[in-house]
């Protein structure tokens, strides 16, 4: 059971580029979410989707877009890289966003090591 | 909005004994759900259990347990027969009911002693 999918799982690139963080997951769920990682600060939302065809900002969402390609697939674009990017970077899912979506735990994958020169 | 506090960024336990994490919450809502998230050396979410806040009883499971105490806003997570396995990250997490947003703490760092 592959669960939650990341790729890549490490990453380097100079400042300015431009990158896409994949995240496939085989569950059927209908909520997607991203997350970004940085020592000291726990995880903090960058966008979620909760069904296909919709995304919404999180917490943190400056700097990044995304894509809800279809019900198993959500992209995670930085346009143009900066060094407060770096971090590392979570893919989680979670079932059927209903009312009650809120009390279905969320499964993450392993995660992206990003990191900007 | 919602705020979730973990007062202890490091914590040391002996193998086989017990030890209690701590977690606050704020919020305004009644309906809700807390969560303990493990996050190990390979960098891994895993859940480790979960509390809805309608429930008056702690939730359980096997050697992980929680007092959820709604009055004081607080929600703990105790471990049990402490083992080595059980060193990580644990992280402390808020959803409202019907939100997709899970809030996190900023972890406590567990360290078990052979």
């Amino acid at each position: 059971n592959a669960g939650v999918t990341q790729t890549p799982k490490f990453q380097v690139l100079k400042t300015g580029q431009s990158m896409t963080l994949q995240c496939a997951q085989d569950m059927n769920h209908n909520s997607m979410y991203w997350y970004r990682q940085d020592p000291g600060m726990g995880l903090r939302l960058i966008y979620y989707s909760a069904s296909e065809g919709t995304t919404d900002k999180g917490e943190v969402p400056n700097g990044y877009n995304v894509s809800r390609l279809n019900k198993r697939e959500f992209s995670l674009r930085l346009e143009s890289a900066a060094p407060s990017q770096t971090s590392v970077y979570f893919c989680a899912s979670s079932k059927p966003g209903t009312h009650q979506a809120s009390n279905q735990p969320q499964h993450f994958g392993d995660g992206t090591r990003l990191s900007i020169l | 909005a919602q705020t979730v506090t973990q007062s202890q960024p490091e914590m040391s336990v002996q193998e086989a004994e017990t030890v209690t994490l701590s977690c606050t919450y704020d919020t305004s809502e009644s309906d809700y759900y807390l969560f303990w998230y493990k996050q190990p050396p390979s960098r891994q979410m895993i859940l480790v259990i979960r509390q809805e806040a309608y429930k008056q009883q702690n939730a359980t499971e096997n050697r992980f347990s929680v007092n959820f105490q709604k009055a004081a806003k607080s929600f703990s997570l105790k471990i049990s027969d402490s083992q080595l396995g059980d060193a990580a990250m644990y992280f402390c997490a808020f959803i409202s009911g019907g939100s997709e947003k899970l809030v996190f703490g900023k972890g406590t760092k567990l360290t078990v002693n052979p």
